[in-house]
């Protein structure tokens, strides 16, 4: 089966710029997760949507960014305006329902995002 | 909350001899316990899990780990290193039971020396 894919491999855009992230899940995941690894620190869960609903979004920064799932498959995540602190590298994962809490997430390669 | 402390940013082996990763996590609930790789230019790949049952858990590539629960650890290990071993892993925890996403320790590069 196709793995979880993400796109753009590698962004670099300007502080106060838009820049959206894409993911694909494995198809027929319900779980999707994304999370975000800023140079020298961990990866930090961001939110969850099961199917198209947002089930926790405790993660996420701030309101410049936005997810959204629509129809359940791909999800996106909208930065608006970037700022510097924003660079690092953002992956994303997915899981089957019955595997969620059994380490059944798939990740991407992730998109490394630099604001400069 | 939950929390992972990964000792060392770096841990370099010379190759064929034993890895050793550390791991110690902190958990309010019973743990779900992740060793993760990331080769270069790779997503992160699931070596093993600990959930129930065995506290010796083993993985893929010959890696191993061990859940310890009086010690609050769960140490990667692998008898003898390759060169392909080179990458960094990272050790995560979830709660069991309905927890949502993964805490993540800070990763650890290993350094396979010829």
């Amino acid at each position: 089966e196709a793995g979880v894919t993400q796109f753009p491999s590698h962004s670099v855009i300007e502080k106060g710029q838009t820049v959206t992230l894409r993911c694909d899940p494995i198809s027929g995941h319900d779980n999707l997760y994304w999370y975000r690894r800023v140079m020298g620190k961990e990866i930090k869960f961001l939110l969850h949507f099961v199917k198209e609903s947002k089930q926790d979004e405790s993660g996420m920064p701030n309101n410049r960014f936005l997810a959204e799932r629509t129809g359940g498959t791909y999800s996106t995540l909208k930065v608006q305006p970037a700022e510097l602190e924003d660079s690092g590298v953002y992956f994303c994962a997915s899981s089957q329902v019955f595997e969620k809490n059994l380490g059944g997430y798939t990740f991407g390669s992730g998109t490394r995002l630099t604001v400069v | 909350a939950q929390s992972v402390t990964q000792l060392g940013s770096h841990v370099s082996v010379s190759e064929g001899a034993l890895v050793l990763l550390r791991c110690n996590y902190s958990s309010s609930v019973p743990p779900y316990l992740f060793w993760y790789v990331q080769y270069p230019n790779q997503g992160l790949q699931l070596l093993l899990k600990y959930t129930t049952g065995a506290t010796l858990v083993k993985g893929i590539n010959g890696f191993e780990a061990e859940f310890k629960k009086s010690e609050t650890s769960f140490h990667l290990t692998k008898p003898s290193a390759h060169m392909s071993d080179a990458a960094e892993y990272f050790c995560a925890v979830s709660g069991a039971g309905g927890a949502d996403g993964l805490t993540f320790g800070k990763g650890t590069h290993l350094i396979i020396q010829p």
